[in-house]
């Protein structure tokens, strides 16, 4: 089936660790993106790509890092600079940047 | 960063009831998309608005793209259980500096009583 995989969708960590989140998509989308949800508070975008070794700073960037090596695949790296990084991640693609985005089934991170 | 404000922030409704909520901005979108989000899952896209007044259904659900561009509201019929959980409004940019970014508004949280 196509679709959008997050993967773990629970994940604990500790203070202080680097941890990468994935995210795979096998619609043949150009453009992906990372947002964070924190309760009451929409989504906010930490960062997106449009194409293929190519992505832009979201509204929330600090603390993160993303790659796009390649087009099926969109990992973000909270790093140990993200103050407070408990929250839930959602990954979404979207065939061309003025279509419409899908998301995945999110990640929850909590850090211990 | 852009501001989308939804409204209202939660509904506690009588199933079988109408539900509307709305979404309004300081600056233009191109598309506006309506998603739903149960609780520890991904939100689902319900419905894509392209151009200004758009008028579009799917099933109990009608959403309408503000002749504006700056605005958005979407309309549930006969509510049932299923249809609790977070309403997002988002409105999508294609041009300028905010090309391609998506904008949500804070979410309608629905309780639906049987």
């Amino acid at each position: 089936d196509g679709g959008i995989t997050q993967s773990p969708k629970y994940l604990f960590r500790k203070e202080g660790q680097n941890v990468t989140l994935s995210c795979e998509q096998n619609l043949n989308h150009d453009a992906m993106y990372w947002y964070r949800q924190d309760p009451g508070q929409g989504l906010r975008l930490i960062y997106y790509s449009q194409i293929v070794n190519d992505f832009q700073k979201g509204d929330i960037a600090e603390g993160y890092s993303v790659s796009r090596e390649k087009k099926e695949s969109f990992p973000l790296t909270v790093t140990s600079a993200q103050k407070n990084p408990t929250a839930f991640y959602l990954c979404a693609s979207s065939m061309t940047q003025r279509t419409e985005a899908f998301f995945g089934q999110g990640t929850r991170l909590t850090v211990v | 960063g852009q501001q989308l404000n939804q409204s209202p922030q939660s509904m506690f409704i009588q199933e079988g009831e109408d539900v509307s909520m709305n979404c309004t901005s300081s600056s233009i979108f191109n598309t506006w998309l309506w998603y739903k989000q149960d609780p520890g899952e991904g939100p689902v896209l319900l419905i894509a608005l392209y151009k200004a007044g758009e008028l579009t259904s799917n099933g109990r659900l009608t959403a309408q793209f503000g002749i504006t561009r700056k605005d958005s509201f979407l309309n549930i019929s006969a509510s049932i259980p299923s249809d609790v959980g977070i309403y997002f409004c988002a409105g999508l940019n294609a041009g300028g500096t905010s090309y391609g970014k998506l904008t949500f508004g804070q979410g309608t949280i629905l309780t639906v009583h049987p």
